[in-house]
């Protein structure tokens, strides 16, 4: 049971270039979100899911899009990398919310 | 709308010392409190959530709704237990799980 899995762990990415966050978690959990995390402001909520092919946008959406063809799997893709998006990215999942979340290791991604 | 503060960014503490980090929530309903906890440069790890009324690691935490607070404590401090420590607030039924800023724990020898 491998929990939440994140790949890859770094990454360094030129302004422009896009990319996908690979998440998967092997519990059979319905609810999956990604999550950026910076320095003073804890984590902020991206995206989310409530189950395969049902998706929604977090509090920071913007140049990030997700899709859940599968109950496993969450890739998150940036579409064009900006600076701003530096930041350990988490990836987590839920039987159901009031339970909490278990998160993934976390991808720390620079923009350069 | 829900939100989350920790009101200190750092706080230390020798050790044998009592720790008492805060946290108040506003959210108009019943909610769900969690205090997740993150070790250098690992991943969160639930370490409590108040319908469980437990104690992990010697730290326990009470929902205050008067107060809409869910303080975390622990009579001892290790030095192991420092970390980042982040309060978390769901609806419970809904989607929307909200993390505060978080506070760093520094126990001191």
């Amino acid at each position: 049971n491998a929990g939440v899995t994140q790949t890859p762990k770094f990454q360094v990415l030129k302004t422009g270039q896009s990319m996908t966050l690979q998440c998967a978690q092997d519990m059979n959990h319905e609810y999956m979100s990604w999550y950026r995390q910076d320095p003073g402001m804890g984590l902020r909520l991206i995206h989310y899911s409530v189950g395969a092919g049902i998706t929604d946008q977090g509090e920071v959406p913007n140049g990030y899009n997700v899709s859940r063809s599968t109950t496993e799997d969450f890739p998150l893709r940036l579409l064009s990398a900006a600076p701003s998006q530096t930041s350990v990215y988490f990836c987590a999942s839920s039987p159901w919310p009031a339970y909490g979340y278990t998160f993934g290791s976390g991808t720390r991604l620079t923009v350069v | 709308a829900q939100r989350v503060t920790q009101p200190e960014k750092l706080l230390s503490v020798f050790k044998g010392a009592p720790v008492e980090l805060k946290c108040n929530y506003s959210y108009s309903g019943s909610p769900e409190l969690f205090w997740y906890v993150q070790y250098s440069r690992q991943r969160l790890q639930l370490l409590l959530r108040h319908i469980s009324r437990e104690s992990i690691k010697g730290f326990t935490a009470d929902l205050n709704k008067g107060e809409t607070s869910f303080h975390l404590k622990k009579p001892f401090a290790q030095e192991e237990d420092s970390a980042m420590y982040y309060c978390a607030l769901s609806e419970g039924y809904g989607q929307n799980f909200v993390f505060g800023p978080g506070t760093r724990l520094s126990v001191l020898p």
